[in-house]
């Protein structure tokens, strides 16, 4: 069974500053995708980035980019110019397979901006 | 596209009832999903479906039925409902070309006393 690990329950970071935050996960698939969700006060779940376990170059988006180091097991996200709109919930998500199974979810990290 | 849609958005019930949460999409998805999140918590995944007639059971199961007669709906029953169930559900849907993108309703908080 895979499981995910996000070791920072909590983490805080001044507006316009970069933080990253840490997720591990463990599988014996070599054919997977790995999600970073955020969850804002409104509850509602949005996909911030995606990464295929194949692909060697870290996916970016905008102010929002991957460190991807798949001998270690390590998946971690970084925020770049943070926005008090980047307040939330963030979780790491693992899918098996080439797409379309269910995703396994870390515990999530509590991210707070502060002006 | 109303996306996924997901009715009621809360609930209260007493210990011993039961009720279905509603699910549907609008996107001619093919699988879908029900998680659940408990406070503090990441989703742990109840069932899942991938087309009309077909489902399979995820990490928590127990105390839950689900129904897939079309492809838009995807309800899912609680039986004799229990504390141990008071969490917030998700229904997601996503689709065969998505690269793995699930796509979330905005979920139904449910409260069993």
């Amino acid at each position: 069974a895979q499981t995910v690990t996000q070791s920072q329950p909590e983490m805080s970071v001044q507006e316009a500053e970069t933080v990253t935050l840490s997720c591990t996960y463990d599988t014996s698939e070599s054919n997977y995708y790995l999600f970073w969700y955020k969850q804002p006060p409104s509850r509602q779940m949005i996909l911030v980035i995606r990464q295929e376990a194949y692909k060697q170059q870290n996916a970016t988006e905008n102010r929002f980019s991957v460190n991807f180091q798949k001998a270690a097991k390590s998946f971690s996200l970084k925020i770049s110019d943070s926005q008090l709109g980047d307040t939330a919930m963030y979780f790491c998500a693992f899918m098996r397979g080439s797409g379309n199974t269910p995703l396994v979810f870390g515990k999530g990290t509590r991210l707070s901006v502060i002006a | 596209n109303a996306g996924v849609t997901q009715t009621p958005k809360f609930r209260i019930l007493k210990i011993g009832q039961s009720m279905t949460l509603q699910c549907t999409q609008d996107m001619n998805h093919n699988y879908m999903y029900w998680y659940r999140q408990d406070p503090g918590m990441g989703l742990k995944l109840i069932y899942y479906s991938v087309g009309a007639g077909i489902t399979d059971k995820g990490e928590v199961p127990n105390g839950y039925n689900v129904s897939r007669s079309t492809t838009e709906d995807f309800p899912l029953r609680l039986e004799l409902a229990a504390p141990s169930q008071t969490s917030v559900y998700f229904c997601a849907s996503s689709y065969l070309q998505g690269l793995g993108e699930q796509y979330f309703g905005p979920g139904t908080r449910l409260t069993v006393t």
